[in-house]
């Protein structure tokens, strides 16, 4: 295992476009969070899965993001229509219930 | 709400010299203090937490609760600690939820 694994690494899309982003977390962590991170910041939590379930969404994900794990493995993060100021580094992290976090290298996304 | 503050966005000192990257924190209850790291080009990682009470990589950090700070400290700063420092916050009631600061990043000299 090589731990959390994200794809693609960098997508680079038009303004109203639609994009997904691809985690896979090491594979016994029961927990997967996702992160935004912005230039000059630290990562903001974004949302997070115990095995399938989300529990937990930030306000800072509009309706337009949309994330699933389906049967608790890997997970996805949709943005649709997306914005200029969605341009950033998605990062997926894993966990084995509250132990530490593993992320992965991230997908920087770039909105034109 | 809880924050976290790391006032240093850059800090650079010389090989040997002592090294501390400050972390203030705002949070009413009794929280968890983590460090994590960003080498160049590598993903990020954890350096330590203060529940553990270790020294990783000759770096300690102590949580004060009455200044409510956990400063990252090193003895002697050397060339390979150059990275992104980042302190973290994880509240009692909410075991999965990390509060990042904005980082520091660490230059250090030969």
């Amino acid at each position: 295992d090589t731990g959390v694994s994200q794809n693609p690494r960098h997508k680079i899309t038009k303004r109203g476009q639609n994009v997904t982003f691809r985690c896979d977390p090491i594979s016994e962590h029961n927990r997967l969070y996702w992160y935004r991170q912005t230039l000059g910041q630290g990562p903001e939590f974004l949302t997070y899965f115990q095995n399938e379930a989300q529990l937990e969404k930030s306000r800072l994900l509009s309706d337009r993001f949309s994330a699933e794990r389906p049967k608790g493995s890997f997970s996805t993060l949709e943005i649709q229509r997306t914005e200029q100021g969605d341009s950033a580094m998605y990062l997926c992290a894993s966990s084995q219930s509250a132990g530490e976090l593993f992320f992965g290298e991230g997908s920087r996304l770039t909105v034109l | 709400a809880q924050r976290v503050t790391q006032p240093e966005k850059l800090l650079s000192v010389f090989k040997g010299a002592p090294v501390e990257l400050k972390c203030n924190y705002s949070y009413s209850g009794s929280p968890e203090l983590f460090w994590y790291v960003q080498y160049s080009r590598q993903r990020l990682q954890l350096l330590l937490r203060h529940i553990s009470r270790e020294s990783i990589k000759g770096f300690t950090a102590d949580l004060n609760k009455g200044e409510t700070s956990f400063h990252l400290k090193k003895p002697f700063a050397q060339e390979e600690d150059s990275a992104m420092y980042y302190c973290a916050l994880r509240s009692g009631g909410s075991n999965y939820k990390l509060t990042f600061g904005k980082g520091t990043l660490l230059t250090v000299n030969p």
